[in-house]
């Protein structure tokens, strides 16, 4: 049983570029979570989405980020025009249900460098 | 103040030892409180969650709640090198869904063989 997947691992970016981050949840799961971990931070709640619905988007920064998750395909987190302070880890996490924190799964996280 | 607040260390322990983790917390109505252990470049683990005070033992692992005084604990009996990672204290805000964690900055633990 794969558990949560993410990709890619490590992802460069110029700035003003876009960058697509990847997370497939656990079988089973159909509740997605995105964090983000700057640098000497903790990790920070972005966004949480059930398929095709977003169900809270309160972490999200106001412009050039979006996330979706299809009725078919991985949820995509996706950074437009990016900076270089949008450099950090950002992890996917899933569960079977909402607020589910004892079945909560983190993947392995994107690394995203902005030069 | 900030809502979940750790100290970074390094936390350093001889090997056998018992290894002291703290989390203070700034929301008197929480009511959910995990602690998770990352290896560097790895997925945060969950490894004990605590909801009522008192203490919650598994295994090695002693997770410790006071909500009066807002803090949790977690001891780690007989320390092994291979316990050696960031330490991360995750609670539910009252104000936040209960799928929302809000993590401190983490404590890394380094145990000496």
């Amino acid at each position: 049983n794969a558990g949560v997947m993410q990709n890619p691992r490590h992802l460069v970016r110029r700035r003003g570029q876009e960058a697509r981050l990847r997370c497939s949840p656990m079988k089973g799961h159909s509740h997605v979570y995105w964090y983000r971990q700057l640098p000497e931070e903790g990790l920070k709640f972005m966004v949480y989405l059930q398929k095709e619905n977003i169900i809270d988007e309160s972490g999200m920064p106001k412009e050039r980020f979006s996330a979706e998750f299809p009725k078919e395909g991985p949820s995509i987190l996706r950074i437009q025009q990016v900076v270089r302070g949008d450099s950090a880890a950002y992890f996917c996490a899933s569960s079977p249900a909402r607020g589910d924190n004892e079945k909560l799964f983190f993947g392995s996280g994107t690394q995203l460098s902005v030069l | 103040q900030k809502e979940v607040e750790q100290n970074s260390g390094p936390l350093s322990v001889p090997e056998g030892a018992i290894a002291s983790l703290n989390c203070t917390y700034s929301d008197r109505g929480s009511q959910s409180f995990f602690w998770y252990r990352q290896y560097s470049g790895k997925s945060p683990e969950l490894i004990m969650s605590i909801y009522s005070n008192g203490d919650k033992e598994d295994g090695r692992f002693t997770a410790q709640l006071n909500k009066a005084s807002q803090y949790v604990s977690l001891l780690i009996r007989d320390s092994q090198p291979s316990d050696s990672a960031t330490y991360l204290c995750a609670v539910v805000l009252s104000g936040a869904g209960s799928y929302q964690l809000t993590f401190g900055k983490g404590t890394k633990l380094s145990v000496i063989p």
